[in-house]
């Protein structure tokens, strides 16, 4: 199994600019998670999807990110306007629903916003 | 709520020594228990996992037992190398009763670095 797939690996984009993350999670998986990364705040749960649905979002910082899970086998995370404060590593991570705490890390995707 | 305390790094070990990265958490009900590690410039993995009291989970030579006594979930090591320097991640696994949601709530990570 090629794991969890994270695109773009790294992204670097000015401020005010739209910026989307892209995961594709391990087949026969229904539970898809974001994850934000940062020296000060560590690792945050932004928002898991269940069979598609969106199920806890309460870790989406304002109304700038949104995600979407189209299909079971893609999700994307957007941010738009980017700000400077949210640089940081996203990881996208799946799991079986009965297997919810063993999770699958993506390798992340790094961003940088000038 | 549910939180998981850990101790703060970075632990600097030489090879061969023992490891301890001391966990705590507070939770309500009954959580799962699990380390998570993450090595450099990859995503994180789990490690090994316990799912109720005086359980122990172990994997490539790392070790933790489920102390619900002490609410500690401590992770051993008895010889480390130098590739297991990464960042260790405990985290908790509950349902809520009322909601039927599921959380896994994680530590703020503690940085291992192995010296040869």
């Amino acid at each position: 199994d090629a794991g969890v797939i994270q695109s773009p690996r790294h992204e670097v984009t000015e401020m005010g600019q739209e910026v989307t993350l892209r995961c594709k999670p391990i087949s026969g998986h229904n539970s898809l998670f974001w994850y934000r990364q940062t020296m000060m705040r560590g690792l945050e749960l932004l928002i898991y999807f269940n069979n598609n649905v969106p199920i806890d979002d309460s870790g989406m910082p304002e109304d700038r990110f949104s995600a979407k899970m189209p299909n079971a086998s893609f999700s994307t995370l957007k941010i738009q306007p980017s700000e400077p404060r949210d640089s940081a590593v996203y990881f996208c991570a799946s799991s079986t629903h009965r297997g919810f705490e063993t999770q699958y890390f993506g390798p992340g995707t790094r961003l940088l916003v000038l | 709520g549910n939180s998981v305390t850990q101790m703060e790094g970075p632990v600097t070990l030489s090879e061969e020594a023992f490891l301890t990265i001391n966990c705590t958490y507070t939770a309500t009900g009954y959580p799962s228990l699990f380390w998570y590690v993450q090595y450099p410039g990859e995503g994180l993995q789990l490690l090994l996992k316990a799912t109720k009291a005086d359980d122990k989970g172990s994997n490539k030579g790392f070790e933790a037992t489920y102390r619900k006594e002490t609410t500690s979930f401590h992770l051993e090591k008895g010889s480390v190398q130098v590739s297991d320097s990464a960042v260790y991640f405990c985290a908790l696994g509950v349902i809520n009763m009322d909601t039927g949601r599921r959380a896994l709530t994680f530590g703020s990570g503690t940085r291992l670095q192995v010296q040869p």
